[in-house]
C-alpha cells in the first residue's frame, strides 16, 4: 500500500492563489490518476478536479490540477480566492489493490 | 442531473447490523460502478467499497473487508451496503458516490448518512 500526504492547513487572503500539494509514498504518481475532493463544512464532497487536471463541468477554472513526476507529488492550484473556497480538499489514487485518500487539507480564506 | 440519495442510517448497538441504500437517478445506472466512502467525526474520508456496473466486480477497504457486503439492483437503480458486527470505529457519515467509467475515480456524491454505532 502507498500513501498521500498533504499539508494539515493553509492559508491566504481573497483574490490571492493558493497550491496544495499531495505526495505519494511509493509508487509513480503518474501510473495512476489522481482526484481532489472540496469538502465544505456540513455538505457532502465535491469533485474539482478528475484524471489530475480535468475539471467537471460547474467548476471554476479558478481551479487546476497538475502532477510532478520528479517530486512525486500532484497539486491543486486555486486562483482568485473567494471566502466560499474556504473548506477542506482531499487528494485521492489508487494502485491495483487500493484506493487512498490523502489525510486532507484545510484551506482558510481570510 | 445526478441525484443520489442514502438512506438506512441510525444509532445501532456495537456487534448489530444495519443496512444502507443508495437511490440513484439522472444517469444510466448499469453503466456506472458505484461505490461507498465514510467520514468518521474529526476525521479524514476512508473509500469502503464499491462495485462494478455489472455487479459482478467488488472492492473492500481492509477494515471492512469480511464485515461489510456491497451489492446493486440495476433494475432499481439501488445501490446497497449490507453492515454486520459493527464496531464503534464504524461511526460515520457514509456516502454512496457515483464513479466515472473508470472504477477508482468519483465524479458524483450523494448528501450522506449518519451510522452511529453505540452502546
Amino acid at each position: 500500500n502507498f500513501m498521500l500526504t498533504q499539508p494539515h492547513s493553509v492559508s491566504e487572503s481573497p483574490g490571492k492563489t493558493v497550491t496544495i500539494s499531495c505526495t505519494r509514498s511509493s509508487g509513480s504518481i503518474a501510473n495512476n490518476y489522481v482526484q481532489w475532493y472540496q469538502l465544505r463544512p456540513g455538505s457532502s464532497p465535491t469533485t474539482v478536479i478528475y484524471e489530475d487536471n480535468q475539471r467537471p463541468s460547474g467548476v471554476p477554472d479558478r481551479f487546476s490540477g497538475s502532477i510532478d513526476s520528479s517530486s512525486n507529488s500532484a497539486s491543486l492550484t486555486i486562483s482568485g480566492l473567494r471566502t466560499e473556497d474556504e473548506a477542506d480538499y482531499y487528494c485521492q489514487s489508487y494502485d491495483t489493490n487500493d484506493r487512498v485518500f490523502g489525510g486532507g487539507t484545510k484551506l482558510t480564506v481570510l | 442531473e445526478v441525484q443520489l440519495l442514502e438512506s438506512g442510517g441510525g444509532l445501532i448497538q456495537p456487534g448489530g447490523s444495519l443496512g444502507l441504500s443508495c437511490a440513484a437517478s439522472g444517469f444510466t445506472f448499469t453503466a456506472f460502478p458505484m461505490s461507498w466512502v465514510r467520514q468518521a467525526p474529526g476525521k479524514g474520508l476512508e473509500w469502503v467499497s464499491a462495485i462494478s456496473g455489472s455487479g459482478g466486480a467488488t472492492y473492500y477497504a481492509d477494515s471492512v473487508k469480511g464485515r461489510f457486503t456491497v451489492s446493486r439492483d440495476n433494475s432499481k437503480h439501488t445501490l446497497y451496503l449490507e453492515m454486520n458486527s459493527l464496531r464503534a470505529e464504524d461511526t460515520a457519515v457514509y456516502y454512496c458516490a457515483k464513479s466515472t467509467y473508470n472504477w477508482n475515480l468519483i465524479d458524483s456524491w450523494g448528501p450522506g448518512t449518519l451510522v452511529t454505532v453505540s452502546s
